[in-house]
């Protein structure tokens, strides 16, 4: 089955830019979705088809996607950020999330 | 657009079995495709299986087939998730989330249900 691979934390402070990557396969060829989590809440999609934002979600939300590397970038980082964040593809298996990334506004 | 809403949370014995509701607002569960995913205390998401409109059937994950159960009322747009022989590891959070198709995301998700399995 396909596996995506995240890395466990990012730490930023406020103002400045978050990456979040997500390894996976050729996952350039595939459409990767993020969701943001905050705790106790409902996972909520933040970048769908790759870069794509759903209405509502800050234009300081934005995504890439080539060859083995897919990353979720946040500008101008706010406290209000700070949540787990997963990615996600669609797979011949069925649907694969990442292990999630831990990201901690200093 | 969408709403989902979830049934309580529940507690049950090691060998029991579970069946979570997800009543949906503003579409008609026809008009979706519905799937399940569940969260361990303090791990990832895990997708469980859902309906698949391409080939006309529910899927699941290989890790969960012969033990769960999706099943839907379409005259009361109400999405079921049945798990059976419950153990400690089945406690999680279980969310209700739906995909557009041909869209392969996850919007918008329900408000989840605690499952909790203990003796």
């Amino acid at each position: 089955s396909y596996v995506l691979t995240q890395p466990p934390s990012v730490s930023v402070a406020p103002g400045k830019t978050a990456r979040i990557t997500c390894g996976g396969n050729n996952i350039g060829s595939k459409s990767v979705h993020w969701y943001q989590q905050k705790p106790g809440q409902a996972p909520v999609l933040v970048i769908y088809d790759d870069s794509d934002r759903p209405s509502g979600i800050p234009e300081r939300f934005s995504g890439s996607n080539s060859g083995n590397t897919a990353t979720l970038t946040i500008s101008r980082v706010e406290a209000g950020d700070e949540a787990d964040y997963y990615c996600q593809v669609w797979d011949s298996s069925g649907w694969v999330f990442g292990g999630g990334t831990k990201l901690t506004v200093l | 657009q969408v709403q989902l809403v979830q049934s309580g949370a529940e507690v049950k014995k090691p060998g029991a079995s579970v069946k979570v509701s997800c009543k949906v607002s503003g579409y008609t569960l026809t008009e979706l495709s519905m799937h399940w995913v569940r969260q361990a205390p303090g791990k990832g998401l895990e997708w469980m299986g859902g309906f698949d409109p391409e080939d006309g059937e529910t899927i699941y994950a290989q890790k969960f087939q012969g033990r769960v159960t999706m099943t839907e009322d379409t005259s009361t747009d109400t999405a079921y998730m049945e798990l059976s022989s419950l153990r400690s590891e089945d406690t999680a959070v279980y969310y209700c989330a739906t995909v557009a198709y041909p869209q392969n995301w996850f919007d918008p998700w329900g408000q989840g249900t605690l499952v909790t399995v203990s003796s």
